[in-house]
């Protein structure tokens, strides 16, 4: 079964800009998750899609968001983009059930110049 | 003050010691992850636990609900584990995880 895979990995943008990311989450798996990694302040929830729903919502302000297709796919993205934002996002997929484990993507780099 | 505290921040071990990683947290939770992360970001879920004990090869976990602790040990170590180990908790009717700030470790042979 292949992993998450999330596209593109390595991404440059300029501030004001905006970016969109993607992730395919492992065949079968409902639930993707997406969280942003910074020196920082570490590892962060943004939100979680369910069956093109989201779910649950970190606190991220609105220029985050995100979108999940039928496949499962899911898109997260950042418009305006400002220096902060660079970052490693990261998404994950779960199998079907509240407390399933969960499996990371390798993630996608985020430079914002 | 940080829903889940790590420690240590910085581990240094030589190849073969036991290594033991602490993680605390403040409320209930529904489970207690064991991430590792290597150099270039990739996340690897070793463990979700939520009592008891667990061990997969060299690598232990353990969990005790009513002190809010958890414990990641690795037998024998090798340098391979170097990495950072991450702690996280997710709640019950929630399906978002909050993240210890890791612990680093790197492993001489």
């Amino acid at each position: 079964k292949a992993g998450v895979t999330q596209t593109p990995r390595y991404l440059i943008k300029t501030r004001g800009q905006q970016v969109t990311l993607s992730c395919s989450p492992i065949s079968g798996h409902r639930s993707v998750s997406w969280y942003q990694q910074t020196p920082g302040q570490g590892l962060q929830f943004l939100f979680e899609y369910f069956s093109e729903t989201q779910r649950n919502k970190g606190n991220f302000p609105g220029r985050f968001s995100g979108r999940q297709f039928s496949n499962s796919r899911s898109e997260m993205n950042v418009s305006t983009l400002e220096l902060g934002d660079s970052a490693l996002y990261l998404c994950a997929s779960r199998g079907a059930g509240l407390y399933n484990e969960q499996f990371f993507g390798p993630g996608t780099r985020l430079t914002v110049l | 003050k940080n829903e889940v505290e790590q420690s240590p921040q910085n581990l240094t071990a030589q190849e073969g010691e036991f290594i033991t990683i602490n993680c605390s947290y403040s409320v209930g939770i529904s489970a207690l992850h064991w991430l590792q992360q290597h150099p270039g970001g990739g996340i690897v879920s070793l463990f979700m636990l939520s009592s008891g004990k667990k061990k997969h090869g060299r690598l232990i976990a353990t969990i005790n609900i009513q002190e809010k602790h958890s414990s990641l040990h690795i037998t024998a170590s090798h340098p391979r584990d170097s990495a950072v180990y991450i702690c996280a908790v997710s709640y019950p009717q929630a399906n978002d995880m909050r993240f210890g700030a890791g612990t680093r470790l790197t492993v001489k042979p």
